[in-house]
C-alpha cells in the first residue's frame, strides 16, 4: 500500500531563517506531488505541484520554492521566511491519471 | 480561471441529514471532489462526481448537476465525529483547485 510522509511535523521558526520541509511516498512510481498551504480556520492554498523528476510548476509566487530531487520526494523550501509563512503546510500526492490526491499528516510551521 | 464556492458553517444535530452545497466555475470541467478534514488533520477524500447523478458511499452522498454547475455532499444519520470541515474541489489542469471549506458542527 501506498503511504505518504511528512517531516517535522510541528516547526518554530524565526523570521528570516531558513526552511526545508520533507515529503516522501512510499509504495508509487511516478506520482503526481503537491505542496499545499491552510492558514488557520481558511482553505487550501496550491503552492506547487509536480508530475516528474525535475518538474516543478508554481501557483503562487513568493518566497518559497520547491524541488523534486527524487521520482517520490518532494521538498519545500525557503531562505529567508516571513511572519506570513506560517501555517499548515499540506504534501499531497495523486496517481498521475486519477483525481483522487492523498495527504501526508503536514507540517504546522509558526514563523516568530 | 477556477473558483469554488460553498457555506462557511452548517450545524445540524445528531442523527439529521445535511447537505453542503457547492458551485464552481471553471475553464475545463473534470469532475467535482469532496474531502473532509477534521480539527488538526489532514483533508481525507470522500468522493469523486465525473457526470450527473447521485454517488452513494454509505452515510455519504455527492450529487452533481454539470449544467447547473453545481453539486452538493449529503450527510445522513448525523454523528458527533461528522463535524469537520469538507471541501469541494475542481481539477484544473494536473492540480486541484479546492473551495475554502465548510464546517460542519454536529450537536447532541
Amino acid at each position: 500500500s501506498q503511504t505518504i510522509h511528512q517531516w517535522p511535523a510541528t516547526l518554530v521558526q524565526p523570521v528570516g531563517s531558513p526552511l526545508s520541509l520533507e515529503c516522501t511516498v512510499e509504495g508509487t512510481s511516478n506520482p503526481n506531488l503537491y505542496w499545499y498551504r491552510q492558514a488557520a480556520g481558511r482553505g487550501l492554498q496550491l503552492l506547487f505541484y509536480s508530475v516528474g523528476i525535475g518538474q516543478i510548476s508554481s501557483e503562487v509566487p513568493q518566497n518559497l520554492s520547491a524541488s523534486r530531487p527524487q521520482d517520490r520526494q518532494f521538498i519545500l523550501s525557503s531562505k529567508k521566511l516571513l511572519l506570513s509563512d506560517s501555517g499548515f503546510y499540506l504534501c499531497a500526492w495523486s496517481p498521475g491519471d486519477q483525481e483522487t490526491q492523498y495527504f501526508g499528516p503536514g507540517t504546522r510551521l509558526l514563523v516568530l | 480561471g477556477q473558483s469554488l464556492e460553498q457555506p462557511s458553517e452548517v450545524t445540524a444535530v445528531e442523527g439529521a441529514i445535511v447537505q453542503i452545497n457547492c458551485t464552481y466555475q471553471t475553464s475545463g470541467f473534470y469532475g467535482l471532489s469532496w474531502y473532509q478534514q477534521h480539527d488538526g488533520g489532514a483533508p481525507t477524500f470522500l468522493s469523486y462526481n465525473a457526470l450527473d447523478g447521485l454517488e452513494e458511499t454509505g452515510r455519504f452522498s455527492s450529487f452533481l448537476s454539470r449544467s447547473d454547475s453545481y453539486g452538493y455532499l449529503l450527510l445522513q444519520e448525523l454523528q458527533m465525529k461528522d463535524s469537520a470541515s469538507c471541501f469541494c474541489a475542481v481539477r484544473a489542469g494536473t492540480a486541484l483547485i479546492f473551495g475554502k471549506g465548510t464546517t460542519l458542527s454536529v450537536s447532541s
